[in-house]
């Protein structure tokens, strides 16, 4: 099955970092951009940021510039999106989401990130 | 950066009528190069991921029922959704992928009259 699959969610304090995976299963990101989108509680879906699978086209929201890190391990199939300096503001549900022939599919189930004291 | 702008925020329709979306955005999402729009429909429903339903304005991804269709160009598009079923409620965006940042539409909650 061709899925993405996420972890590195979870409780941070405000001023500090999360490191988020998204992992391709069935399929690699060979030919595969992909992108983050979040979504805080009640709210809309915000893109964030996307990449090639060799992290060398990046394209990051003003929002976020400075304190994103996008990396890869290309032998776990797996990007990943670091974000510095959380607060509030950040708490969301992230989701990656691959991008290939104008298609934004699959997307990876999320994973909930909360910044709170 | 493209703003999208969906109308209406919410919408109540009978099960079995017809509801419609619209999605304007701020610049055209038309690609010269393809003389295709840059434009994408989700559905989304609580506690899960966007599901895709329509790509490049019109093409409806694989497994998606026949009732649903998206029609536009240049900076007007719709969603259109026949014969409401009662799965279809959900919250529905659009998504321009014509240039980075790929915005999307403040989302149209969709429910059963």
């Amino acid at each position: 099955e061709v899925q993405l699959v996420q972890s590195g969610g979870g409780l941070v304090q405000p001023g500090g970092s999360l490191r988020l995976s998204c992992a391709a299963s069935g399929f690699t990101f060979s030919n595969h951009w992909i992108h983050w989108v979040r979504q805080a509680p009640g709210k809309g879906l915000v893109w964030l940021s996307n990449s090639d699978r060799n992290v060398a086209h990046i394209f990051t929201v003003d929002s976020l510039k400075g304190r994103v890190t996008i990396s890869s391990d290309n032998a776990k199939n797996t990007l990943y999106l670091q974000v510095n300096n959380l607060s509030a503001e950040d708490t969301a549900v992230y989701y990656c989401a691959t991008f290939v022939g104008g298609r934004f599919d699959p997307w990876g189930q999320g994973t909930l990130v909360t910044v709170s004291s | 950066d493209i703003v999208m702008t969906q109308s209406p925020d919410s919408l109540a329709v009978s099960l079995g009528e017809r509801a419609t979306i619209k999605c304007r955005s701020s610049q055209s999402v038309l690609h010269s190069s393809n003389n295709q729009d840059s434009l994408t429909w989700y559905q989304q429903k609580p506690g899960q991921p966007p599901k895709l339903l329509i790509y490049g304005t019109s093409t409806r991804e694989s497994g998606v029922p026949d009732r649903f269709s998206g029609s536009g160009s240049g900076t007007d598009f719709i969603l259109t959704i026949d014969s409401l079923q009662a799965e279809d409620v959900a919250v529905y965006y659009c998504q321009q992928y014509y240039s980075p940042p790929f915005t999307f539409g403040q989302g149209t909650k969709l429910e059963i009259k």
